[in-house]
């Protein structure tokens, strides 16, 4: 079955320090989501990518999906301590045929300290 | 988007008792999906609720363990059985309905966190 792997699983930063994390996949992806798990909270979606290279913004938050749409990233730039969280992709399951459900990845949690 | 409500949120439950997590959307959806997340995990699919038939289930979990329930297009209920330790996790109920309109992006509940004895 499909496997998405993150890295890193955990980060520590400093406030204002960059940070980014790696969505890995064994298949090419059809599209690429992102969502976000503050501590105690439910996954809440931030961005969704189709295409191949395609680069999205969002404040201080840019996502990238790869060219061979393999691959997709998140980077924070100046990171602030609401940003603390786990940072999850996902990606639609394409194995086995037509179907709608999403598989999450291994998800990276991020530490900010103020 | 959708909104989810769920419940309970929490309950602290004895070995080999039953629980029943309800699902309520506000808006009627055709797929309901099952997550489980462990302490410190990603989330793992239980299975997909279709209103109308049986519940798809993932490798790994099976009805006996997991009845699901989806008698209409806005309400569903997973049931653990006959728990264990092992079944202490946040279960959470989800359904497309985000604000991307088309998009499959799914909207959550805020999660049961079930801690057994």
């Amino acid at each position: 079955g499909q496997q998405v792997m993150q890295i890193p699983q955990y980060q520590h930063v400093q406030e204002g320090e960059d940070f980014t994390t790696y969505c890995n996949s064994s298949t090419t992806l059809s599209n690429i989501q992102w969502y976000k798990q503050r501590p105690g909270g439910h996954p809440v979606f931030l961005i969704q990518l189709v295409k191949s290279g395609e680069v999205k913004k969002q404040k201080r938050l840019t996502f990238q999906f790869g060219e061979a749409k393999k691959n997709s990233s998140l980077h924070i730039t100046a990171t602030q301590t609401t940003d603390v969280g786990t940072y999850f992709c996902a990606e639609r399951d394409s194995f086995g045929g037509a179907t709608n459900k999403l598989i999450f990845g291994t998800g990276t949690l991020l530490a900010v300290q103020p | 988007s959708a909104v989810i409500s769920q419940k309970p949120s929490r309950d602290i439950c004895q070995r080999g008792t039953s629980l029943t997590i309800q699902c309520q959307v506000d808006s009627q959806v055709t797929m309901m999906f099952w997550y489980r997340q462990q302490p410190g995990q990603s989330l793992t699919l239980i299975a997909t609720a279709n209103q109308g038939s049986e519940a798809t289930y993932e490798s790994g979990f099976v009805i006996d363990k997991f009845p699901i329930s989806r008698p209409n297009l806005t309400f569903s209920t997973l049931t653990v059985s006959n728990m264990s330790p092992e079944d202490s996790s946040i279960y959470l109920c989800s359904a497309y309905g985000g604000r991307e309109s088309g998009a499959n992006v799914l909207t959550f509940g805020a999660g049961s966190r079930l801690t057994v004895l």
